[in-house]
């Protein structure tokens, strides 16, 4: 099993862009969710799924929308990219909320 | 909404030495998380607490759930330099909620 992926694992944007970071889990697990880390303030949670076609917002989710067509995939997507989404961003999945598996990260820098 | 806090944000060690980080909650939890993340590294999950008073041990450390389920500490006795990274709390609130993480405490053993 891959686990989590995540792809880019780097990405440089300009302030406007917008684009998409892709995540996948092989592990058939309904729990999926999107955190961005800042230095001192932690993991917060951005956005999260509890199974195909259900998400929710988490604590800050404005200026990025998520979709859940399938178990596998959970995309975030930045509209108008700003330079406060400077961050590193990691998607985890979980069987029923319980462990989380993390991606990798990608480290997102918007100019 | 829900907070959870944790401190130190860092703890620098002579190796040998212990180590504790203390995780509070602003509401009852049902169960908490602990994850380690390695500098450049993604969060891993290493322990669930769930029954209040319960204490749980892995090897040299030893994770603490309050009895009023609001509070939570991860100990470390003996310090390594392999122990060296960030520790994070996650804690879901009674009503099956988010699972929200605290700022983590970042630690560094000096050799």
């Amino acid at each position: 099993n891959a686990g989590v992926t995540q792809t880019p694992k780097f990405q440089v944007l300009k302030t406007g862009q917008s684009m998409t970071l892709q995540c996948a889990q092989d592990m058939n697990h309904e729990y999926m969710s999107w955190y961005r880390q800042d230095p001192g303030m932690g993991l917060r949670l951005i956005h999260y799924s509890v199974g195909a076609g259900i998400t929710d917002q988490g604590e800050v989710p404005n200026g990025y929308n998520v979709s859940r067509s399938t178990t596998e995939d959970f995309p975030l997507r930045l509209l108008s990219a700003a330079p406060s989404q400077t961050s590193v961003y990691f998607c985890a999945s979980s069987y029923r909320g319980d462990t989380q598996y993390f991606g990798p990260g990608t480290r997102l820098t918007v100019l | 909404g829900q907070q959870v806090m944790q401190i130190p944000q860092y703890q620098h060690v002579q190796e040998g030495e212990d180590f504790t980080t203390y995780c509070n909650s602003s509401t009852t939890l049902s169960n908490i998380q602990w994850y380690k993340q390695r500098p450049g590294g993604h969060p891993v999950f290493l322990i669930q607490l769930v029954k209040s008073g319960e204490v749980k041990k892995q090897k040299r450390l030893t994770f603490q759930f309050g009895e009023a389920k609001k509070n939570s500490s991860l100990h470390i006795t003996a310090t390594q330099t392999t122990d060296v990274g960030t520790y994070f709390c996650a804690g879901r609130d009674n009503q099956g909620g988010k699972l929200i993480f605290g700022q983590g405490t970042e630690l560094s053993v000096k050799p």
